[in-house]
Order: structure tokens, then C-alpha cells, then sequence
């Protein structure tokens, strides 16, 4: 079956600190996988798309590596900010299945930043 | 602004009342979906279309019909709403299904079916 996992299920830094949101999935044979921000009472906003072939992505603050082989991707956030604190939603794009593009998700890290 | 808009936001209905969910894109895409998001359940799928009137079950269809009439609306429909229906709501698009492209997620829609 496939799945997305995500460690920790919630996380509480102090600003500034640098941080790591991991993401696991079940099958290597992946399209892409796409980490996203969820804020209450808004939609998911999309922060990196990573292909298949590649191994990171970089947006400002943001990296996101991506380890196909042992199934795990990392999302790293440089210097936090409380702007920062949202849920963090990990979506993987399997290969094969019945329903064509479908995104898989884990369960999503809760992160919150205090000043 | 590329945007894939939802409506209504929130919708507070009773059972067996018909209800639709609008969601229009601006981007010329060709793949939409439907998913729900239930506490501890995560988001599931719930329909998709590869493109106009070509649209399929994903993985919790019951009780939900879509139809892909234009390329850039694609309606959730509810014909008869149960309280297990209750749940937040969000349509998608891509470019394509194939797995190359960015999904864009709408705002979402918050429904409660009493």
C-alpha cells in the first residue's frame, strides 16, 4: 500500500532556530513530491515541487531534499519565524495506481514559532 | 493571478438537501480533482478528470457526482447530504495528470450537513 508518513506530528520552536520536517513514503516509484502549507481556515498553499530525478529544491528559506531510494524527503527551514507556524503537508505523486494524479499525504506537522 | 477559486467557502446545510461546490481555474488546466480533509483521515481523494468530460472515481466517491462540461469548472455535486459528508473540502488542478507539474489547491470549502 502505498503511504506518507510524517515525524514529528507537531513541533514548537523558539524564532530563529533552524528546523527539519520529515516526510517517509512507502514506494520508490514516485512522479514527484510537493510539500505544502496549510494556514486555519485557508487552502494548501504549494512551497516545492520535486521530480523524480531530482534530489533538492530550493526556495528562499526553504529546502527540501528528496532520498527516492530510502523513501524520505526532508523539508529544512532556515532561521524560523512565527510567520513560519502553519501545518506543514507532505504529498507524494505515486507511479501506477488506479486513480491518475492522485496526491498522496501524510498526516501533516503542525509547526509553531513563539517570538 | 493564477487561481483555482472555490465557492461557497462555508455552507451549513441539512441532510438531504442538494448542494453543488463551484471551483473554476485560470490556468488553462487540463487535470482537476476533488479531496476532503477529515481529522486524523488526512485528505483523501474524492473524484478526478483528465479533461473535459472525461472524469473518474478516486478514493471515497460515494455519495458525490462531478461533471467536466468546460475545461476550466468542475463541480462537486451533492445530490442528497448525509452528516458523514460533513468535512473540509478542496479542489486541484494541473497542467496534466502525468505527474510532471505543481498542483494548485483552492481555498477550501468548509460544509456541515446537520
Amino acid at each position: 500500500k502505498q503511504e506518507v508518513t510524517q515525524i514529528p506530528a507537531a513541533l514548537s520552536v523558539p524564532e530563529g532556530e533552524n528546523l527539519v520536517l520529515n516526510c517517509s513514503f512507502t514506494d520508490s516509484a514516485i512522479y514527484n513530491l510537493q510539500w505544502f502549507r496549510q494556514d486555519p481556515g485557508k487552502g494548501l498553499t504549494s512551497l516545492l515541487l520535486i521530480q523524480s530525478s531530482q534530489r533538492e529544491q530550493t526556495s528562499g528559506r526553504l529546502n527540501a531534499s528528496l532520498d527516492k531510494s530510502s523513501g524520505r524527503s526532508t523539508l529544512y527551514i532556515a532561521a524560523s519565524q512565527p510567520g513560519d507556524s502553519a501545518t506543514y503537508l507532505c504529498a507524494v505523486h505515486f507511479e501506477g495506481g488506479t486513480s491518475y494524479g492522485k496526491l498522496t499525504f501524510g498526516q501533516g506537522t503542525i509547526l509553531t514559532v513563539h517570538p | 493571478e493564477a487561481q483555482v477559486t472555490q465557492n461557497p467557502r462555508y455552507l451549513i446545510t441539512v441532510t438531504g438537501k442538494k448542494l453543488t461546490v463551484t471551483c473554476s481555474q485560470n490556468m488553462n488546466h487540463e487535470y482537476m480533482s476533488w479531496y476532503r480533509q477529515d481529522p486524523g483521515l488526512g485528505l483523501r481523494q474524492i473524484y478526478y478528470s483528465m479533461n473535459v468530460e472525461v472524469t473518474d472515481k478516486g478514493d471515497v466517491p460515494e455519495g458525490y457526482k462531478v461533471s467536466r462540461k468546460e475545461k476550466r469548472n468542475f463541480p462537486l455535486i451533492l445530490e442528497s447530504p448525509s452528516p458523514n459528508q460533513t468535512s473540509l473540502y478542496f479542489c486541484a488542478s494541473s497542467l496534466r495528470a502525468s505527474g510532471n507539474g505543481i498542483q494548485y489547491f483552492g481555498a477550501g470549502t468548509r460544509l456541515s450537513v446537520l
